[in-house]
């Protein structure tokens, strides 16, 4: 079956955009989470999902970092006043439930210049 | 703090040389460790998970075990095809805090 899709594969912007990156998980999956990876290092929480509501964004480094969940699938990171700082892969993972194993997509290259 | 640390940094194996990777970790409400793969461009790809200290999980040449403090990948007879970037994950409150990882190099 399909696993965990995001797109875009590759996001580059100028420092104070806009940006949205969007996680497609496994079907029937409940659970949603994201993480950031900068280079040479594993990745981060930022924030998780149990269906629609956000159950943990204690990850999400300021209030310019916002994710939504409408309908319980897909989820759509968003952040405003792109700094270069947040240049890094932002991966996705989706799991059955909070207490199965988690399964990542690819992760969206992000690079803010 | 919730800790997870990895090492070596980086290890560099000849083919059918056998050897261990390291993961220790200080966390508060473990739920369970985990072991996840990650080729270069691509995400983390799930190998085990192992819950309770004494436990233990074989893939091939892989095997994962867990004490308290600490969890050991061992890679038997390495190929060049177990090239890759190995992380360690523990889970507490549903959510991994992963280690900076071990970049496994197998040459031919």
């Amino acid at each position: 079956g399909a696993g965990v899709s995001q797109t875009p594969s590759n996001k580059v912007t100028e420092k104070g955009k806009y940006v949205e990156l969007r996680c497609d998980p496994i079907s029937g999956h409940t659970a949603l989470y994201w993480y950031r990876q900068s280079l040479g290092q594993g990745p981060e929480f930022l924030i998780y999902f149990q269906g629609t509501g956000a159950a943990d964004d204690s990850g999400l480094p300021n209030d310019r970092f916002f994710a939504v969940r409408p309908e319980g699938s897909v989820s759509t990171l968003k952040i405003q006043r792109t700094e270069r700082g947040d240049s890094a892969v932002y991966l996705c993972a989706s799991s059955l439930n909070v207490v199965e194993t988690q399964y990542f997509g690819p992760g969206t290259r992000l690079l803010v210049l | 703090e919730d800790q997870v640390t990895q090492s070596p940094e980086a290890l560099r194996l000849q083919e059918g040389e056998s050897s261990s990777l390291n993961c220790s970790y200080t966390v508060s409400g473990l739920r369970g460790l985990f072991w996840y793969r990650q080729d270069p461009g691509k995400g983390p790809e799930f190998l085990f998970t192992l819950y309770s200290a004494g436990e233990e999980k074989e893939k091939e040449r892989l095997k994962a075990t867990l004490t308290k403090k600490e969890s050991f990948l061992h890679i038997t007879a390495p190929k060049p095809e177990d090239s890759a970037t190995y992380l360690c994950a523990a889970e507490s409150s549903y959510k991994l805090i992963f280690g900076s990882g071990t970049r496994l190099l197998v040459r031919p």
